[in-house]
């Protein structure tokens, strides 16, 4: 009965690698987000997406793609991996005109 | 944009004392301030928020106040346990982006 579930819970590869992590949500919410948290716990908004459409993007590097096949499901690409890539990526969703974000366990991504 | 700034960055508590978290925000038309507490290894969960139309709303031992004009607020423990040892973050919102503090880890010593 997750809210919002992610995988993997634990990402190790190389650099230059591509890789992906998928995100669902069983609340009936129309927005979901990805968030990085660095090493120094500072959480910071990368995407949001409103009924599959793109609203935000923070500024990302585009070797990061995100894609919505439905509103329950936000997946994050990345392409040729890099080191400061390591992070912590929490999938979160709301519902419109309703602030309250609910945040997925998180993936730990480290690329060596 | 919006910047919000959060203190202290650690804080130690004996058990049973009260803890305050503070936090400041720039954007004058944020009106959504949600509070978030993150264990280890845990993502954040919202434990308590407050809406720009309200001063202070208060959930058991947590409570949350709001100074607009000072674009303050802060989150306060009372009584606390050795279970709300955590980071805690705040958060300011004038959309659907929450922008985050930089969190604040507490210890609370039995």
């Amino acid at each position: 009965d997750t809210a919002v579930s992610q995988t993997p819970k634990y990402l190790v590869t190389q650099m230059g690698n591509d890789k992906s992590i998928k995100c669902e949500q069983n609340l009936g919410h129309d927005t979901m987000y990805w968030y990085k948290q660095d090493s120094k716990k500072f959480l910071k908004i990368m995407f949001s997406y409103n009924n599959k459409e793109l609203i935000i993007n923070e500024t990302v590097p585009n070797r990061f793609s995100p894609k919505s096949p439905d509103k329950a499901h936000l997946n994050l690409h990345i392409n040729s991996l890099e080191l400061g890539d390591s992070a912590v990526y929490f999938c979160a969703s709301s519902l419109s005109g309703i602030p309250e974000a609910f945040f997925g366990q998180g993936t730990r991504l480290t690329v060596v | 944009g919006e910047n919000v700034e959060q203190h202290p960055s650690t804080l130690s508590v004996q058990e049973g004392d009260s803890a305050v978290i503070k936090c400041t925000y720039s954007d004058s038309a944020s009106n959504y301030f949600p509070w978030y507490k993150q264990e280890l290894g845990k993502g954040p969960q919202l434990i308590i928020d407050i809406r720009s139309n309200v001063g202070e709303k208060k959930d058991q031992r947590i409570a949350v106040t709001l100074n607009k004009t000072a674009k303050h607020f802060s989150l306060h423990i009372t009584e606390t346990q050795p279970e709300d040892s955590a980071v805690y973050f705040c958060a300011a919102s004038s959309s659907d982006k929450l922008i985050f503090g930089t969190g604040t880890r507490l210890q609370v010593f039995p």
